[in-house]
């Protein structure tokens, strides 16, 4: 099974709502990543986990709160989102974080997320 | 400062036909070039992985090239396919922390 899964597909949601993206992956990966992509744009790195624990955070804005239950899922929280936060959201995952070679890094499909 | 760069920006082909896709990266310390193939609205999907050592690497009718000297990659495209249809991203693993660093990517249009 080398598939990442993400849930919700869509979401739309107000600018006072609280909504939360999940994702998951069964391949025994321990690193995992949450990536934001505007369209025509390349996806922007926003935050690692490795081995449950936050590793890297791109100066993300505390509106966006990552959390990792465990070696499988991975979650973003959202509170409180801006229109410009609109974009689709990318979960990633790999064996190692870091310099690891050829670990190759496994998408999923993403969510299309649009902020009223 | 390290960046990927891609070209062209945009690319329409006819079925059938054969492209080459380019990439330039100055990424230090440089670990390993891969090329993505997205979907509109989908996930990055791997092609390609290569590492310093490595010239070339296929994935079918895929080919990619890597020169380490000048610090550049081709993504060649044989017999292309309305499927073939996507944005190509080139991407470098590299820096202090061994981070993804993505190029903007090529869209690609295959007419039939």
């Amino acid at each position: 099974d080398t598939e990442v899964t993400q849930t919700p597909k869509h979401l739309v949601m107000g600018m006072t709502n609280k909504k939360s993206l999940k994702c998951e992956q069964h391949m025994g990966h321990r690193a995992m990543y949450w990536y934001k992509q505007k369209a025509k744009k390349p996806p922007e790195l926003m935050f690692v986990y490795s081995y449950e624990k936050l590793s890297i955070n791109e100066s993300v804005p505390s509106r966006f709160s990552p959390e990792c239950p465990n070696s499988s899922l991975l979650n973003l929280h959202l509170h409180a989102l801006q229109p410009e936060d609109s974009a689709l959201y990318l979960c990633a995952s790999s064996r190692e974080t870091g310099q690891a070679g050829t670990d190759t890094q496994y998408f999923g499909p993403g969510t299309r997320l649009t902020v009223l | 400062k390290n960046q990927v760069e891609q070209s062209p920006q945009s690319l329409i082909i006819l079925e059938g036909k054969n492209c080459t896709l380019q990439c330039n990266y100055t990424v230090s310390p440089f670990s390993n070039l891969r090329w993505y193939k997205q979907d509109t609205g989908r996930g990055p999907v791997s092609l390609t992985i290569m590492t310093f050592s490595e010239n070339t690497k296929s994935n079918g009718r895929y080919t990619a090239t890597l020169d380490a000297d000048t610090k550049q990659s081709s993504l060649h495209i044989t017999a292309s396919q309305l499927s073939d249809s996507a944005s190509y991203i080139c991407v470098a693993t590299g820096g202090s922390q061994g981070n993804l660093i993505f190029g903007k990517g090529t869209k690609l249009s295959v007419k039939p």
